[in-house]
């Protein structure tokens, strides 16, 4: 069964620091992967995507995810932290082999960056 | 959000009542996608649809409805069946189902049972 695991319900860093909010996945072949961000009460915001190619992939508002295969993982990274980036963020994945263009979702982690 | 509507953006149901929560999207988008999520649990899939007058059902479909007889609709029926309605929906598009192709949503319905 195809699945998403984001480990850390909360992530709380100092503004300007580094962040990271973790994601792990599941699927069979080769995984096509998002990243969302999403503020109280609003849809969600697409970040940014991994379908093939470079492991390192740069999306909006400065924000960055590596695709680690070995690892099965896909972090959303950022070098400097803004107050601004605190919101939910969900990782998802695309199971390729499937045509129903479903997205499965991580339960998501809420990023808390503090001045 | 941009492109794609919903309405509105809060509503109560009584239990026992049917209610419809709206989707546009003027992205041209083929394809269009119910979700719903609940604290904790990140979003599951209701329904979704390819193209005109042809919808399929995702993982949690009982106790809803939807119709497309419009490209640029795609209204849900929360209906009296469905057991736990209180919940956010999310209603999303892309360009081709089953594709590469990003999902972009829209702002979201809240919805509560009294």
């Amino acid at each position: 069964a195809q699945s998403v695991a984001q480990p850390e319900d909360q992530v709380n860093v100092a503004e300007g620091n580094p962040l990271t909010v973790k994601c792990t996945y599941s699927v069979s072949g080769n995984p096509y992967l998002f990243w969302y961000v999403q503020y109280p009460n609003r849809g969600l915001q697409f970040l940014l995507k991994y379908i093939t190619g470079d492991n390192l992939v740069k999306g909006s508002y400065g924000f960055e995810a590596e695709f680690n295969k070995s690892q099965t993982s896909f972090h959303l990274k950022k070098p400097s932290a803004l107050v601004s980036d605190s919101a939910l963020y969900f990782c998802a994945v695309r199971d390729p082999t499937s045509n129903t263009g479903k997205l499965i979702f991580g339960q998501g982690t809420t990023l808390q960056v503090k001045p | 959000d941009g492109g794609i509507t919903q309405s509105p953006k809060y509503l109560f149901r009584k239990e026992g009542q049917n209610v419809t929560l709206s989707c546009e999207q003027n992205l041209n988008h083929d394809a269009m996608y119910w979700y719903r999520q609940d604290p904790g649990q990140g979003l599951r899939l209701i329904y979704y649809s390819q193209i005109v007058n042809d919808f399929q059902k995702g993982d949690i479909a009982e106790g809803y409805s939807v119709s497309r007889e419009k490209k640029e609709s795609f209204p849900l029926t929360v209906t009296s069946a469905q057991k736990n309605p209180t919940a956010f929906y999310l209603c999303a598009s892309s360009i081709v189902r089953g594709s590469t192709d990003t999902q972009y949503f829209g702002p979201g319905t809240r919805l509560t049972v009294l």
